[in-house]
């Protein structure tokens, strides 16, 4: 199994903050995945990617394949990025493994 | 589009009961999936549908059954609920296995007394 670990567990920051999530695992993937849960329980996707950087908004995703190692950004943070950030792998069968998910706050 | 619902959003069962947990996309894609989370933990696979007509076992699956009813709708059955099986459990699908974009259903809250 994948081990997927994440950094920090959770993360306090003032609004307007540069943000880094940062995400390791263990074994060679095919894709890495972030995902945002609100409170409230729903779970969004927010980029998949295998290698390099993708920009969305705010919200940058890089991975470094060969330290098997990705960060997610958030650029000027704002209270409604407040949620938890899940990484998660996938090989080439059809699981994901999760990480325990990074708890942001971020206060006005 | 309804993306991907369930049914119920909350359930408290107690122990010994069956109960299933309905899932069903609107976005025509191939593969399903459930998953349960747990304070402290990751989510984890219970079972994943890769294809109409083909269910598999996934990280958890003891004490689960499952059901892809048709490409639509994907079913997870308690058959002997256990206090153990308290999650909140997730349906998720995606066009493909493994290398989509999974969306992910609203969840169900379920308690096991």
């Amino acid at each position: 199994k994948n081990e997927v670990e994440q950094s920090p567990q959770n993360l306090t920051a003032q609004e307007g903050e540069f943000i880094t999530i940062n995400c390791s695992y263990s074994v060679g993937i095919s894709a890495l995945h972030w995902l945002q849960q609100h409170p409230g329980g729903g779970i969004v996707s927010l980029f998949m990617l295998s290698s390099g950087k993708k920009k969305h908004g705010r919200l940058i995703a890089t991975i470094n394949i060969q330290e098997k190692h990705s960060s997610l950004h958030i650029t000027a943070s704002h209270p409604r990025d407040s949620a938890v950030y899940i990484c998660a792998v996938s090989n080439s069968g059809y699981a994901l493994n999760f990480g325990k998910g990074t708890s942001l706050l971020v206060t006005p | 589009n309804a993306g991907v619902t369930q049914t119920p959003k909350f359930q408290v069962l107690k122990t010994g009961q069956s109960m299933t947990l309905q899932c069903a996309q609107d976005m025509n894609h191939n593969s399903m999936y459930w998953y349960r989370q747990d304070p402290g933990m990751g989510l984890r696979l219970i079972y994943y549908s890769a294809s109409e007509g083909t269910t598999d076992k996934g990280e958890v699956p003891n004490g689960y059954n499952v059901s892809r009813l048709n490409k639509r709708e994907f079913s997870l059955r308690l058959e002997s609920a256990a206090p153990s099986q308290t999650s909140v459990y997730f349906c998720a699908s995606s066009e493909s296995p493994s290398l989509d974009t999974q969306y992910f259903g609203p969840g169900t809250r379920l308690t096991v007394l």
